[in-house]
């Protein structure tokens, strides 16, 4: 049973540049959910899709979009790439259960995105 | 506002002896779940423990138990006799609560505490 997947593992970027990470949810899970990591900190809630459409944004900017495929897999595209986005984005799986279960979120291995 | 606060920067234990992490919670909101993920040098955040806010006792998964106290607002791992692998950042988090957008998970993440086991 694959788990959570996420390409590239590394990318490195300049100033203004666009970017777009991808993510493939474990097998049987409808929603994902995306956070960045900068060193030292814990993971921040960047947005969440589910049904391919985004359902709860945190606290990032219009620069941060994302998209979920109808096979659930989604993408967190980045625009006008500033030094401060470099960090580790993080992709997690769940399955909405609408409460009934504890809708436990499985993380992927990371994107690690290097702004210069 | 949610609010996860993990006090403990940096711990160092021997091999074998037990390690307790400690995790407080700010939440006005009765329904609420909360997590411990394992983060290694690779980046992946491993889920370790789950503990719902209604759950009558406290989770335990292997090694693994979370001495909750909701009195307190704490949620403490506890990891029974320690090996030389848990070496890794250990990050608790809050599940914003459910019902506030139908089926919505937002994890709310404390900043963490690395722990070092000696051998």
């Amino acid at each position: 049973d694959a788990g959570v997947t996420q390409s590239p593992t590394h990318l490195i970027k300049t100033r203004g540049q666009q970017v777009t990470l991808r993510c493939s949810p474990k097998s049987g899970h409808d929603t994902v959910s995306w956070y960045q990591q900068a060193l030292g900190q814990g993971p921040q809630f960047i947005f969440q899709y589910y049904e391919e459409e985004e359902r709860q944004r945190g606290n990032f900017p219009d620069r941060f979009s994302g998209h979920q495929f109808p096979n659930y897999s989604s993408e967190l595209n980045v625009n006008a790439l500033l030094l401060g986005d470099s960090a580790l984005y993080l992709c997690a799986s769940s399955l909405s259960t609408g409460g009934a279960g504890t809708d436990t979120q499985y993380f992927g291995p990371g994107t690690r995105l290097t702004v210069l | 506002a949610q609010k996860i606060t993990q006090t403990q920067p940096g711990m160092f234990v021997q091999e074998k002896e037990a390690v307790t992490l400690d995790c407080t919670y700010d939440t006005s909101d009765p329904s609420y779940g909360l997590f411990w993920y394992k983060q290694p040098s690779s980046g992946e955040m491993i889920f370790l423990i789950y503990q719902g806010s209604y759950d009558q006792q406290n989770a335990t998964e292997g090694r693994y138990s979370l001495n909750f106290q909701k009195a307190r607002k704490s949620a403490n791992l506890v990891i029974s006799a320690s090996q030389l692998g848990d070496s890794a950042m250990y990050f608790c988090a809050m599940r914003e609560p459910w019902y506030s957008i139908q089926g919505a998970q937002k994890l709310v993440f404390g900043q963490g505490t690395r722990l070092t086991i000696n051998p």
